[in-house]
């Protein structure tokens, strides 16, 4: 079964960059999401077709997706965004997660 | 706006079923895929599967084969997830979202808990 492969924890000063991989088999060839998700919130979109942000979504965060690996990037971190964060691999059934990625804002 | 309400938390004894409902509003319902995806206390998230409203074909994670049934009503603009011979694994939050290019809408999700 296809699997998506992302660190478990990201540390980040405010202000810094922060960057999560997620790696899978030929993943360029599909669409890349992240999704962001808070303690006790439903997950977030904040980047789809792996690099489009959806309204409301602040434009430090990117993305980019090629080869076996997609990226989310968060550019001058700020607290607010101190969360889990999950790729997905948006192609057709089975819609994989990948094992998500908690990012801390020291 | 586009809403998806989900029903009330359950609780269930193992080998029980648990039918969880997503309604749907803000949008043409037969127009967009719905999936159902779940997370386990402290884990990741999970996909289980989808529903094409328009005509009602399914698909299911492997894992979930066999257990769980996904079904829709297109007059209340309401879809379904039942699954089936509950265990304590399958404690958990289970979500609603809107298909299309990522979920860009999530019910608010609802907790099912097994435990005898």
């Amino acid at each position: 079964s296809y699997e998506l492969t992302q660190p478990p924890s990201v540390s980040v000063s405010p202000g810094q960059t922060a960057s999560i991989t997620c790696s899978g088999d030929k993943l360029g060839d599909k669409y890349a999401c992240w999704y962001q998700q808070k303690p006790g919130q439903s997950p977030v979109l904040v980047i789809y077709q792996d690099s489009k942000r959806p309204s409301g979504i602040p434009e430090r965060f990117s993305g980019s997706n090629s080869g076996n690996t997609a990226t989310l990037t968060i550019s001058g971190t700020q607290a607010m965004d101190e969360a889990d964060y999950y790729c997905q691999a948006w192609d057709s059934s089975p819609y994989v997660f990948g094992t998500g990625t908690k990012v801390t804002v020291l | 706006q586009v809403q998806l309400v989900q029903s009330g938390a359950e609780v269930k004894k193992p080998g029980a079923s648990v039918k969880v409902s997503c309604k749907a509003s803000g949008y043409t319902f037969t127009s967009y895929y719905m999936h159902w995806v779940r997370q386990a206390p402290g884990q990741g998230l999970e996909w289980m599967g989808i529903i094409n409203p328009s005509g009602g074909s399914t698909s299911y994670a492997q894992k979930f084969q066999g257990r769980v049934t996904m079904t829709r009503d297109t007059s209340t603009s309401t879809v379904y997830m039942e699954l089936s011979s509950l265990r304590s694994e399958d404690t958990a939050v289970y979500y609603c979202a809107r298909g299309g290019d990522g979920y860009h809408y999530w019910g608010q999700g609802t907790l099912v808990t097994v435990s005898s």
